[in-house]
């Protein structure tokens, strides 16, 4: 049963266009999203978060945005670089005192030159 | 200066062998963890120390059995290895165990059973 999904496995874009990664959801009780990036070879680092009580959190090229009554984030990459090519995972958490991160398959992004 | 680090990277070994992975973190948080991404590349969450003390423990076979010597260490063994535990092993940290604290990754662990 997987309560986060990231039905795109892979996305190419162009340098410097826009990059739209989306991740959909199922349980109600998450309330904290994030985004990791993950280069091969390495560990996830994180990206940038949101908070159920938001629609947007912005941070430089990446911005987040959470649809709640759809159970949908996106996140956009503007504007793209070839050093933004990564697998990135959604996460989810549910509302509680553990931090217990419930993961997305990941989407494998790659930026053309 | 590596902020989370496991050791080995890589791990081949045979059924039925028992082995452990290590994990040591130098940035001084409380909370540890271990994750497991399969060959479909779900990553999904196993363990999770807080202060040496068992707080998150997911259907794991028991087999795999976590071990805290301080807050700064978290191992990992596996009794009995079966073909369907060859996985990408990530060992994480955070601050606190609270849900909006940045969890940080080790570079992982591929441990293949054969």
């Amino acid at each position: 049963d997987q309560q986060v999904k990231q039905n795109s496995p892979s996305l190419s874009v162009q340098e410097g266009r826009i990059s739209i990664l989306n991740c959909d959801y199922t349980n109600s009780m998450f309330d904290y999203f994030l985004w990791y990036k993950k280069y091969p070879a390495e560990g996830p680092t994180f990206l940038i978060s949101i908070s159920s009580i938001k629609d947007k959190n912005e941070d430089g090229r990446f911005t987040v945005f959470l649809n709640k009554s759809a159970k949908h984030l996106s996140l956009h990459i503007v504007p793209s670089q070839p050093g933004d090519s990564a697998v990135y995972f959604c996460a989810a958490i549910e509302g509680g005192a553990t931090n217990k991160l419930i993961f997305g398959t990941g989407t494998l992004l790659a930026v053309q030159p | 200066d590596t902020a989370v680090s496991q050791t080995p990277k890589y791990l081949v070994t045979q059924m039925g062998n028992d082995k452990s992975i290590k994990c040591e973190q130098n940035l001084g948080h409380d909370t540890m963890y271990w994750y497991k991404q399969d060959s479909k590349k779900f990553l999904k969450i196993m363990f999770s120390y807080n202060n040496k003390e068992l707080i998150i423990n997911e259907t794991v076979p028991n087999r795999f059995s976590p071990k805290s010597p301080d807050k700064a260490h978290l191992n990992l063994h596996i009794n009995s290895l079966e073909l369907g535990d060859s996985a990408v092993y990530f060992c994480a940290s955070s601050q606190e165990p609270g849900y909006t604290d940045t969890q940080y990754f080790g570079p992982g662990t591929r441990l293949t059973v054969l």
